[in-house]
């Protein structure tokens, strides 16, 4: 089982709609937990951290669930500039010696 | 925010030569860089942790001596691909944490894009 999984998609989703997408950890000792959006051919960017309260950014809305090992990301209002990869990101002990990269999930949305 | 550059951004070079990747964090110390790899539409992969001052911790199936990593300052650390095959180019990409901020956030440079001929 890969350490951090993700649908790899595409979601194909209209301007306007609302998407999710699910990440799974298997580590139960992972502490820190992020979304980075990575557009084709650059290098990823922070788009927010999970906390375990779950938090909210603008149209960005993001989960962890620490029983069941999985961090979500809900964006509502789609806009074809939100067309991108997202990658879950996963790191152990709060620190920066184990970062693990989901395998990314890709978003296209469509006018 | 905090930037990180890399450099080269592309580097088209001779199989069999060596070539040198720097990553600088420009506004900010750190004591941690990190170096991926990206294959075509897939996802980033640790290949080595770059501590300032010491040896770089390598990922399991990543070979040290075929990727030196050198971080001889808290702004500075270099990849050098030595003796480079077509099968070694990729897409490589440094971030770094910045030293006293434990946010979890790490900056990324933009990537250095290496084809081996």
């Amino acid at each position: 089982r890969k350490e951090v999984e993700q649908d790899p998609g595409p979601f194909n989703v209209p301007e306007g709609a609302t998407v999710a997408f699910n990440c799974t950890y298997s580590n139960s000792a992972s502490q820190s937990f992020f979304w980075y959006r990575q557009d084709c051919r650059k290098e990823p960017k922070l788009l927010m951290s999970v906390y375990s309260s779950g938090n909210e950014d603008g149209r960005f809305t993001a989960q962890l669930n620490r029983a069941s090992q999985y961090i979500s990301l809900l964006i509502r209002d789609s806009k074809l500039s939100d067309s991108a990869t997202y990658l879950c990101v996963v790191t152990l002990s709060g620190g920066y010696q184990k970062v693990t990269f989901g395998t990314g999930t890709k978003l296209q949305v469509i006018p | 925010g905090a930037v990180v550059s890399q450099h080269p951004s592309r580097v088209i070079c001779k199989s069999g030569t060596s070539v040198k990747i720097e990553c600088r964090s420009l506004d900010f110390q750190a004591t941690t860089m990190f170096w991926y790899r990206q294959f075509p539409k897939k996802s980033l992969m640790l290949m080595a942790t770059s501590n300032e001052g010491s040896k770089a911790t390598y990922e399991q199936g990543v070979e040290k001596d075929k990727f030196l990593i050198n971080h001889a300052s808290l702004t500075l650390s270099t990849l050098t691909v030595t003796s480079a095959h077509p099968e070694d180019s990729s897409f490589y990409i440094c971030s770094a944490a910045e030293a006293g901020r434990n946010t979890g956030e790490l900056f990324f440079g933009e990537g250095s894009r290496l084809t081996v001929l």
